[in-house]
C-alpha cells in the first residue's frame, strides 16, 4: 500500500530563514505528489503539484524518484506561512489522495 | 471562485444516533471523496464517489457508513449508530480530475 512519511510534527523557523519540510513516500510506481496547505480555520488548499513544477508562493518541491522524496522548500520563511503542511500522494488514474501526517510550521517574527 | 460548502460546521451527538454530514460539491465536478481527521492524526481517506456509485472505500468505510447524491447536488455522508470514536473533522472534497478541492469541515463530536 502507498504511505507517506512527513517525519516532522512541528517545525520552527525564524522569519527570513530557509524552510524545508519533509516528506517521503512508498509506492513502486510514478506517483502524483501533491502538497496541501492548512492555514489557521481555514480548508485544506492545495499549495502545489510536482506535475506543475511551478513556484507557489515561493515554495517548490522537487521530486526525486530515487530518494523517493517530495520536499517543500522556500528560501525565506515568512510569518504569513505559519500552517498545516501535508504532503499526499496519489496513484495515477482518479484515486483517491494519501496524506501523510501533517508538518507544522511555525515561522516565528 | 467557487467553493466546496459543508454543513454543519459543528455537530454534536450521543452515541448510537445517527448522523448525516451534508456537503454541496463544486457544481461541475465529477469525482466526490469524504476524509476523516482524528485529532492529532493524519487525514485519512473514507470514501470516493463517481458516477452515482461508490468507486474506491477504505477499510474504515464499513457497514456504519453510507454516502448518498440524493438530488444531483448534495453529496451526504451517514454515520450509523455512532460511537465515541467517530468524533473526528469529516472533510468532503470534489474533484474535476488530479487536484482535490477540500470543503471547510465538519466538527463530529460523539459524547
Amino acid at each position: 500500500a502507498q504511505r507517506v512519511t512527513q517525519p516532522e510534527k512541528l517545525l520552527s523557523v525564524f522569519k527570513g530563514a530557509p524552510v524545508e519540510l519533509k516528506c517521503n513516500y512508498s509506492y513502486s510506481g510514478s506517483p502524483e505528489l501533491f502538497w496541501y496547505v492548512q492555514y489557521s480555520r481555514q480548508r485544506l488548499q492545495l499549495l502545489l503539484r510536482h506535475i506543475s513544477r511551478e513556484s507557489i508562493k515561493g515554495f517548490t518541491a522537487d521530486l526525486n524518484k530515487g530518494e523517493t522524496s517530495f520536499h517543500l522548500k522556500k528560501p525565506f520563511a515568512q510569518e504569513e506561512d505559519s500552517a498545516m503542511y501535508y504532503c499526499a500522494l496519489r496513484v495515477p488514474g482518479n484515486t483517491p489522495l494519501v496524506f501523510g501526517k501533517g508538518t507544522r510550521l511555525s515561522v516565528i517574527a | 471562485e467557487p467553493e466546496v460548502t459543508q454543513t454543519p460546521s459543528h455537530q454534536v451527538t450521543q452515541m448510537g444516533q445517527e448522523v448525516i454530514l451534508r456537503c454541496v460539491p463544486i457544481s461541475n465536478h465529477l469525482y466526490f471523496y469524504w476524509y476523516r481527521q482524528i485529532l492529532g492524526q493524519k487525514v485519512e481517506f473514507l470514501v470516493s464517489f463517481y458516477n452515482n456509485e461508490i468507486s474506491e472505500k477504505s477499510e474504515i468505510f464499513d457497514d456504519q457508513f453510507s454516502v448518498e447524491r440524493p438530488d444531483g447536488s448534495n453529496f451526504t455522508l451517514k454515520i450509523r449508530s455512532t460511537k465515541l470514536e467517530d468524533s473526528a473533522m469529516y472533510f468532503c472534497a470534489s474533484a474535476p480530475g488530479p487536484e482535490a478541492f477540500f470543503g471547510q469541515g465538519t466538527r463530529l463530536t460523539v459524547v
